[in-house]
Parts: C-alpha cells; structure tokens; sequence
C-alpha cells in the first residue's frame, strides 16, 4: 500500500461545478497535511494547509479525518483557471525525508 | 516567482553519462531540497543539505550526491545514467523543516536516452 494515496482523474468539470477529491494516508502518527497544486510542466505550490478543524480559503475547503485516515479538498464555483493537478502532502515526521507527496490528482475545467 | 532558480532548464543525456544540475536559493534560506518527479507522478524525496551538510536522504542509491556551498546554493549530481532517470528535478529552499515555508524552483526537465 502507498503511504498516500490520491485518484489520479481526471476530473473533468464544468466551469462553476463543485469538485471534491480524496486522499488517504497509511502512518497514522502523520503529523500535518497539505495541499499543492502543479501547472502543467511547473513546479508544485503550496495551496493551504489541512488543519484538524478544516479551514477554508475562498473558493477551496480542505478537511482532515484522522480516524479514517483521509484529507480532502473541495472546490466550489469552479474556474477554468482551477485546471492543475492537485497533490497532497502528508508529513510523517520532523524531517524532509517524512514530507510525502502523493501522485496527484488532473483536474480539468472545461467552459 | 519564488526567488529559486535552478539551471539548466532542459537537458538531455545519454545512458551512462553525469549529470550535474543547479539550485540557487531563495534569500535568507539555508535549507535546499532535491525531488525526483516521474511523469504523473508525486515528486519523490532525493536528500536536503543545511548548511553545508546531508540532512536526510531519501531511497536513492549513492550515485545520486549532492553538495551545498557557503552561499547555500546546491547541486545534486548523478553518476551512470541509466533511462528511468529521466525525470523533472526540483529544489525546493526553505528555512526550516516547515513545508508552508518551502519554495520549489522551476526545475530541470532530464531526458537520458
């Protein structure tokens, strides 16, 4: 089993749909979780946090469930400048070597 | 942009040839970073340097080095190409182990044929 797991889509929605993807972790001591975005042939940035109590960022709500285990990412009035793959990143533990990216998840934004 | 620059952009090399890539950090960062990223895939942990030194290292095999200099630039070298090297490379600078305040650069696309 992979330490983080995401479904790789992709996702192909229409402009001002509301998209929501998983992603499931395997160390239940993970510390903290994020989520990343990458552009097609750009490098990963990050796009917030996950936090326990789930934040929300304008247009883009993420959770956490520890007990099962899964981090989400909810995207509201979608935009088709949303088209990117969304990573998430759990952080085992306080070194580089435990900050693990999952493969990604393409999202796609059509008019 | 991130103020983390990485050279060259694009390269490509043949199986069994070195290859040495480049990272300039972002100002006031001490920390750099090295990925791997295969096509769809996550980018994968190569190893970090802080301050000069190999702070942690990923499931790479030791033909993968790298160096840190006083100005806390990196380069990360690979020996013996072999074909599934060939990958997206990127940097990411930081000050610390919080990834919120990781930048990556724009990476080096290597193709080995």
């Amino acid at each position: 089993r992979k330490e983080v797991e995401q479904d790789p889509g992709p996702f192909n929605v229409p402009e001002g749909a509301t998209v929501a993807f998983n992603c499931t972790y395997s160390n239940s001591a993970s510390q903290s979780f994020f989520w990343y975005r990458q552009d097609c042939r750009k490098e990963p940035k990050l796009l917030m946090s996950v936090y326990s109590s789930g934040n929300e960022d304008g247009r883009f709500t993420a959770q956490l469930n520890r007990a099962s285990q899964y981090i989400s990412l909810l995207i509201r009035d979608s935009k088709l400048s949303d088209s990117a793959t969304y990573l998430c990143v759990v952080n085992e533990g306080s070194s580089a070597s435990k900050i693990i990216f999952g493969s990604g998840t393409r999202l796609s934004i059509r008019p | 942009e991130t103020g983390v620059t990485q050279s060259p952009t694009h390269l490509i090399k043949t199986r069994g040839q070195q290859v040495t890539l480049r990272c300039s950090s972002q100002s006031g960062h001490n920390t750099v970073s090295w990925y791997q990223q295969a096509l769809g895939q996550g980018p994968q942990f190569i190893f970090q340097y802080y301050r000069e030194e190999e702070n942690g290292r990923g499931n790479f095999p030791p033909r993968f080095s790298g160096l840190q200099f006083p100005n806390y630039s990196s380069e990360l070298n690979v020996n013996a190409l072999e074909l599934d090297d060939s990958a997206l490379y990127l940097c990411a600078s930081s000050s610390g182990q919080d990834p919120t305040e990781a930048f990556f650069g724009q990476g080096t696309r290597l193709t080995v044929v």
